[in-house]
């Protein structure tokens, strides 16, 4: 079954331009919400997390909202610039451990 | 610091052939996570091991799989025999033991092509 639904899975943004990344869960066991950069050729690393205690975490032009009552998480990604052009995913920790279950992934462009 | 070390990086075999993909954790880290990425399933968890031990071997597809990490440094993912389907990127990653908040550190991904 798939926990984790990401949207939209390609986004084409224009530089400046401010993108938004989707993510929704099905499990009130998460409880840890990262999201993950990974380039053309290269594994995933983490971007930035939140945990479930606060609606909001910025770090920098990236920023995740957190809405804890729709089991809702986004990414926003101010001042896009082309160098972001990567694949984003959002990825939800269950309270069991370690096990990390990633969502489909969103390609993004950002045109300059 | 050396990051995660995957080798090979890419693999090309022939249907019915034997692959093994190698892991090298970072120094210290005491979980170690094998994934599987395609295009149709994303970023799949196949195994994950703490301290050398298989934890949760659940997302292993199928017998034609196995892992092993016989010690701290050194994790093997073994596939006999080997399909097209199997064809994708095959990640490691590692975790430290100090807190469950912590990122994981992802290799550079073995690419496997089965022909």
């Amino acid at each position: 079954q798939q926990q984790v639904k990401q949207s939209p899975q390609s986004l084409i943004v224009q530089k400046g331009g401010i993108s938004i990344i989707n993510c929704a869960y099905e499990n009130t066991a998460f409880d840890y919400f990262p999201w993950y950069q990974q380039f053309p050729g290269k594994g995933p690393a983490l971007l930035i997390a939140i945990r479930p205690d606060v609606s909001e975490k910025k770090e920098g032009r990236f920023t995740i909202s957190f809405n804890k009552s729709a089991k809702q998480f986004s990414l926003h990604i101010m001042d896009s610039q082309p160098g972001d052009s990567a694949t984003y995913f959002c990825a939800v920790q269950d309270t069991g451990g370690f096990k990390t279950i990633f969502g489909a992934g969103t390609r993004l462009f950002v045109k300059a | 610091d050396a990051g995660v070390i995957q080798s090979p990086r890419h693999e090309v075999t022939e249907m019915g052939q034997e692959v093994t993909l190698r892991c090298k954790p970072i120094s210290g880290h005491d979980y170690l996570f094998w994934y599987r990425q395609t295009m149709m399933r994303g970023l799949e968890l196949l195994i994950y091991f703490n301290n050398n031990v298989p934890i949760d071997d659940s997302g292993m597809p199928e017998d034609r799989f196995s892992a092993k990490m016989p010690n701290a440094s050194f994790s093997t993912l073994k596939i006999q025999p080997s399909e097209p389907r199997d064809s994708a990127v095959y990640f490691c990653a590692s975790v430290p033991q100090s807190g469950r908040w912590d990122t994981q550190y992802f290799g550079p991904g073995t690419r496997l092509t089965v022909l």
